[in-house]
């Protein structure tokens, strides 16, 4: 079953403690990408990355990083979290360059940051 | 960043109601998307449109990619409970970037 598998689901933390979020699929997808999702604001893409070892910001990459050394797997880190980055993470994956491939997305993960 | 313009923002109707949403943007894209999401999960893809003008369906669900690809909307006709979540339009370019809506909170009164 074609799946964007994403850990932890919840994660409560505190301000300043590093933390990785994992996102994984099997579809053989080159692109994957970072969103987060707040209140009146809709999805804003965080980071995104065509292929492995290619990544770029997002339009809010500020407090994140992200890396791609393997086609399937692309880590969301935090290395300092702050309240401000309390909300809804979710991981996407496409085709990159195939016009009929929409994104699919993972089911979230929801980090409170105190 | 750049968003789409995605109305109206909620609406709360009766069921067997129709429904209609639309989303527009200053710029174009190659294909517009539509997206629900339940409580605590993903977007799940409805439609998917890919040429200007399209008209699709999905069941109740019909969607089109207006003529000057900056703009679409979404209609759902006859309304039942499990219609009620947050609908999300999405403007993709071809590198697989996704612009959002702001998102249509839809509840349905039975």
């Amino acid at each position: 079953e074609a799946q964007v598998t994403q850990n932890p689901r919840y994660l409560i933390t505190v301000t300043g403690k590093k933390l990785t979020v994992t996102c994984s699929q099997n579809m053989n997808h080159e692109y994957m990408s970072w969103y987060r999702q707040d209140p009146g604001l809709g999805l804003r893409q965080i980071y995104y990355s065509m292929n492995v070892e290619v990544t770029d910001k997002g339009d809010v990459p500020e407090g994140y990083k992200v890396s791609r050394k393997e086609k399937r797997n692309f880590p969301l880190i935090l290395e300092s979290p702050s309240p401000n980055q309390t909300s809804l993470y979710f991981c996407a994956t496409t085709h990159r360059n195939r016009g009929n491939s929409p994104l699919h997305f993972g089911n979230g993960t929801r980090l409170t940051v105190t | 960043g750049q968003q789409l313009n995605q109305s109206p923002q909620s609406m709360f109707i009766q069921e067997g109601e129709d429904v209609s949403m639309n989303c527009t943007s200053s710029s174009i894209f190659n294909t517009w998307l539509w997206y629900k999401q339940d409580p605590g999960e993903g977007p799940v893809l409805l439609i998917a449109l890919y040429k200007a003008g399209e008209l699709t369906s999905n069941g109740r669900l019909t969607a089109q990619f207006g003529i000057t690809r900056k703009d679409s909307f979404l209609n759902i006709s006859a309304s039942i409970p499990s219609d009620v979540g947050i609908y999300f339009c999405a403007g993709q370019r071809n590198t697989g970037k996704l612009i959002f809506g702001q998102g249509t909170t839809l509840q349905v009164k039975p």
